[in-house]
C-alpha cells in the first residue's frame, strides 16, 4: 500500500515552454501532497505544500506564478513549471500523506520527475 | 524552528557487518516524530523506519533499528547484516506532531563493500 505515482518520469523541453507533472496517490486519499526540489548530491527542498480544493502554500523564495500547483482531487497534485528555463533544471519529487487515522504523519514518496532545459 | 543534522556526510561498511548512522535534532516541540528515508541510486525516496517521540521504546524493522535518546536529541540508524542493496544515501527527517513539513538532514551516503 501507500503508493505514489509520478508522471513523467524524465521530461526535456525548450526553454520557454511550460511542463506539466503529475503526482498521484495510487490506493490512498491525500488531502494535503507536498512537492520538493532536489539538486544533485543535495537533500530535498520543500518548495510547496498542495492542499486539495484550496490555493497551495508555497516556501519563501519559491516563485508561485512559475510554479503552478492544482490539487483538484484527493488523489492527484499537478506541478507546472511555466515558461522554463535551464535554471529550473532539476529533479522535482512529490510526496502524499495518507489521510486515514493511523500514520498520518507519514509522507510517501514519488519516484521523481528529472526535468531538463534545454 | 526544527533543525535535523547528519554530521557524517559518507559512511561504509563491510557487507554483513553493522552500521550505526548518526542524526541529531534540535526541536522546542514536546511531541513530534522522526523519520528515516532512504535514496537508492533510482532516487526513489523510501520509508525506512519512524519513531514517535512520546514512545520510549526504540522503533525497529527487521534488519533497522534505531537508538532514540530524547534528552540527548539524537536518533541513530542502525543497519545489521548490511546487504549490498542497502547502498544509498540515507536522510533522517523531524517533524511537529501539529506541524505539515517535514524537516530533512543533509544525508549520509552509505557504501557497502562487498
Amino acid at each position: 500500500g501507500a503508493v505514489v505515482s509520478q508522471h513523467p518520469s524524465r521530461v526535456i523541453c525548450k526553454s520557454g515552454t511550460s511542463v506539466k507533472i503529475e503526482c498521484r496517490s495510487l490506493d490512498f486519499q491525500a488531502t494535503t501532497m507536498f512537492w520538493y526540489r532536489q539538486f544533485p548530491k543535495q537533500s530535498l527542498m520543500l518548495m510547496a505544500t498542495s492542499n486539495e480544493g484550496s490555493k497551495a502554500t508555497y516556501e519563501q523564495g519559491v516563485e508561485k506564478d512559475k510554479f503552478l500547483i492544482n490539487h483538484a482531487s484527493l488523489t492527484l497534485s499537478t506541478l507546472t513549471v511555466t515558461s522554463a528555463h535551464p535554471e529550473d533544471s532539476s529533479f522535482y519529487i512529490c510526496s502524499a500523506r495518507d489521510d486515514g487515522l493511523a500514520g498520518w504523519e507519514t509522507q510517501y514518496f514519488g519516484p521523481g520527475t528529472r526535468l531538463l532545459v534545454l | 524552528a526544527q533543525t535535523v543534522t547528519q554530521s557524517q556526510p559518507e559512511m561504509s561498511v563491510q557487507e554483513a557487518e553493522t552500521v550505526t548512522l548518526s542524526c541529531t535534532y534540535d526541536t522546542s516541540e514536546s511531541d513530534y516524530y522522526l523519520f528515516w528515508y532512504k535514496q537508492p541510486p533510482s532516487r526513489q525516496m523510501i520509508l525506512v523506519i519512524r519513531q514517535e517521540a512520546y514512545k520510549q521504546q526504540n522503533a525497529t524493522e527487521n534488519r533497522f533499528s534505531v537508538n532514540f535518546q530524547k534528552a540527548a536529541k539524537s536518533f541513530s540508524l542502525k543497519i545489521s547484516d548490511s546487504q549490498l542493496g542497502d547502498a544509498a544515501m540515507y536522510f533522517c527527517a523531524g517533524l511537529k506532531s501539529s506541524g505539515d513539513k517535514l524537516t530533512f538532514g543533509t544525508g549520509t551516503r552509505l557504501a557497502v563493500r562487498p
